[in-house]
């Protein structure tokens, strides 16, 4: 069964850094691009980055320069790391997996149940 | 606002067909596939169409997308109750080089 656990969310402050990871199992976690989407309190969903099966990375204009994605498939996990964070920033956080067959199309097959990232003082 | 452009809100009745729709441009929609999700609040989103019109295994073929140029449409037929939810249209944007999402439908089930 294919799972993605999401981790590292809670408080921080606005200026504050935060690592997200997302755990995945029940797949070949290497040959899948992973994504990070998310979605702030009432609010539509949001792409946020994305990591391919051969590491080539995107970012949402929004977080450019602040958030850094990275894989490590020795243990089948994805992260996000969260620097120089704004209030505009709080929300659930989703990692998603894409269609094996795609290479940029936003057609995400699996999520995680999300974590949710306050930024606050 | 959102750079895909989908009506906030839709309703039906049980049995009615309803159609929500997507707008966007040539640098997305009209030069990339479109991809719908359902999302019941609560819940992570559920992947319901990719490439305009196909459906993941599991998902009924009460659910359909079509596309036309710059704009795609998602249709729900023989409506049932459980389909209350907030549904998102999502493609790839050439311009920005990333995936964007519409600001979502809710749908209503009256």
């Amino acid at each position: 069964e294919v799972q993605l656990v999401e981790s590292g969310g809670g408080l921080v402050k606005p200026g504050g850094s935060l690592r997200l990871s997302c755990a995945a199992s029940g797949f070949t976690f290497s040959s899948y691009s992973i994504n990070w989407v998310r979605q702030a309190p009432g609010k539509g969903l949001e792409w946020v980055s994305s990591i391919s099966a051969t590491n080539y990375i995107y970012y949402g204009e929004s977080v450019k320069g602040r958030f850094s994605i990275s894989r490590d498939n020795a243990k089948n996990s994805l992260y996000l790391q969260m620097d120089s964070l704004r209030a505009e920033d709080t929300a659930v956080y989703y990692c998603a997996r894409r269609r094996i067959e795609y290479t940029y199309a936003p057609a995400f097959d699996y999520w995680g149940q999300g974590t949710l990232v306050t930024v606050s003082s | 606002q959102s750079v895909l452009t989908q009506t906030p809100s839709a309703s039906g009745t049980p049995g009615q067909r309803v159609t929500i729709s997507c707008s966007g441009s040539s640098s997305n929609i009209g030069g990339n596939t479109v991809n719908w999700y359902q999302q019941v609040p609560g819940t992570a989103p559920r992947l319901l169409i990719y490439n305009d019109n196909q459906r993941p295994s599991g998902v009924p073929d009460r659910f359909s997308g079509s596309k036309s140029g710059a704009s795609a449409s998602l249709a729900i037929s023989w409506l049932q109750s459980e389909d209350e939810a907030d549904y998102y249209c999502a493609a790839w944007d050439d311009s920005l080089n990333g995936s964007l999402f519409g600001g979502g439908t809710k749908l209503t089930v009256l």
